[in-house]
């Protein structure tokens, strides 16, 4: 069965930092772009970033690009996002998604998501 | 920006209904429309790709139409399952962009 699963969440204080990860399995991870998108409480859903098969391309939301950095270890079949200086309206399910055929597509397989709530 | 513009905000509907979404989007995105169902507490599921395919498994209830840049989600007799919030994604280009959700209630 096709998975991905995240975690890392969870409570921290404004200006923090946090790594979070989402293991992938079930398929070749190694030949799928992926991305990590997320949905504050209520909200609607936010693109955060992108990262090509092999990690030669990554693409931010530009409110977030200064603070976010996406990577991935095709060996691990994990992907990470490692958040600095957090806010209180970084507070949101972050979930990562796989995108369908090629960067810039629908997002086929989703991970059930993690919380991270950012607050003193 | 691509700005995806997603109407009705809500709607009440009754199972048998013909429930229909639209999205609008700012400028040309050919085909590159995805939309998602989302149950509470849950990831968002993919239903349909390029604008009209729908992902194997999904009931043939749901169909997918576009109209220049506006698209349309159409769920003909509605299901208990179906009550849920769906988005329209444009997959054109970066960034990836949202429409706001339509939460489908029950009458």
């Amino acid at each position: 069965e096709e998975q991905l699963v995240e975690s890392g969440g969870g409570l921290v204080k404004p200006g923090g930092s946090l790594r979070l990860s989402c293991a992938a399995s079930g398929f070749t991870f190694s030949t799928y772009s992926m991305n990590w998108v997320r949905q504050a409480p209520g909200k609607g859903l936010e693109w955060v970033s992108s990262i090509s098969s092999g990690s030669t391309y990554t693409y931010y939301a530009d409110a977030l690009k200064d603070r976010f950095t996406i990577s991935r270890d095709n060996a691990k079949s994990s992907l990470y996002l490692q958040i600095h200086s957090l806010r209180a309206d970084d507070t949101a399910v972050y979930y990562c998604a796989r995108d369908m055929h090629q960067v810039v597509d629908a997002l086929d397989l989703w991970g059930q998501g993690t919380m991270v709530i950012v607050s003193s | 920006d691509i700005q995806m513009t997603q109407s009705p905000s809500s709607v009440s509907a009754s199972v048998g209904d013909r429930v229909t979404i639209t999205c609008q989007a700012s400028q040309d995105i050919s085909n590159w429309l995805a939309w998602y169902q989302q149950k509470p507490g849950k990831a968002p599921k993919l239903l349909i790709f390029a604008t009209s395919n729908l992902k194997s498994g999904v009931p043939s209830r749901f169909s997918g139409s576009a109209s220049g840049t506006g698209f349309t989600l159409t769920i003909s007799g509605l299901q208990p399952e179906d009550f849920a919030t769906y988005f329209c994604q444009q997959a054109n280009s970066f960034p990836l962009t949202f429409g706001g959700g339509t939460k489908v209630e029950i009458k």
